[in-house]
């Protein structure tokens, strides 16, 4: 496609499940971000792909938290024993190679009751 | 540490009307600035991006400033329509972690017909 992908748009889960986001790049693009936004916030940085190495991930909150892109294109955003605290709008980003500007997906709705 | 800021948080306006944002950051040692817009339930869709060394840029309707040494930026629409509702975030990139944005919390604008 022509732009950033994410599924699902909306996942809705229960306290202590665990979930995967995944994030489908422009093609071409080296650089992935994960960000998380909560209602009526900016979004908040959590990691940095350059390639297939996670070139920063001192966003995620903590070590339930973890995300993978071993191909350089795709990239899995998993979220282990899920909290109520962790519903929130994932988004994903691209850019290119020292590009100045990202574009984001439309997001991955999760909820956690 | 890197703080940005959007006054005002909620903004209606009589269409037609030119109306100005606002966006504030704490440390102007920036590598750029971008605008983008963000409708319910959507992603962020870039509008602008200002590098810095320039002072402005424009994208039919909208026209955005940056005054780097005084950490300001603001959003100019003109003769602004019902579908420029939306909030507004801006979001800028520090030299020294080229690759994250920071966020402000977004300004929820609503052009009443």
């Amino acid at each position: 496609g022509a732009g950033v992908s994410q599924t699902p748009s909306n996942k809705v889960t229960e306290k202590g499940k665990y979930v995967e986001l995944r994030c489908d790049p422009i093609s071409g693009h080296t650089a992935l971000y994960w960000y998380r936004q909560s209602l009526g916030q900016g979004p908040e940085f959590l990691i940095y792909f350059q390639g297939t190495g996670a070139a920063d991930d001192s966003g995620l909150p903590n070590d339930r938290f973890f995300a993978v892109r071993p191909e350089g294109s795709v990239s899995t955003l998993k979220i282990q024993r899920t909290e109520r605290g962790d519903s929130a709008v994932y988004l994903c980003a691209t850019g290119g190679y020292n590009t100045g500007e990202l574009f984001f997906g439309e997001g991955s709705r999760l909820t956690v009751l | 540490k890197q703080e940005v800021t959007q006054i005002p948080a909620a903004l209606s306006v009589p269409e037609g009307e030119n109306l100005v944002l606002n966006c504030s950051f704490t440390d102007s040692a920036i590598y750029n600035l971008q605008w983008f817009r963000q409708d319910p339930g959507k992603g962020l869709t870039s509008l602008l991006l200002i590098q810095s060394s320039q002072r402005e840029q424009t994208s039919g309707r909208l026209n955005a400033s940056l005054d780097k040494s005084s950490g300001r930026s603001t959003l100019y629409i003109a003769a602004s329509q019902p579908g420029d509702s939306a909030t507004y975030l801006c979001a800028v990139r520090p030299p020294d972690s080229s690759y994250k944005l920071i966020f402000g919390s977004g300004t929820r604008l609503l052009v009443r017909p």
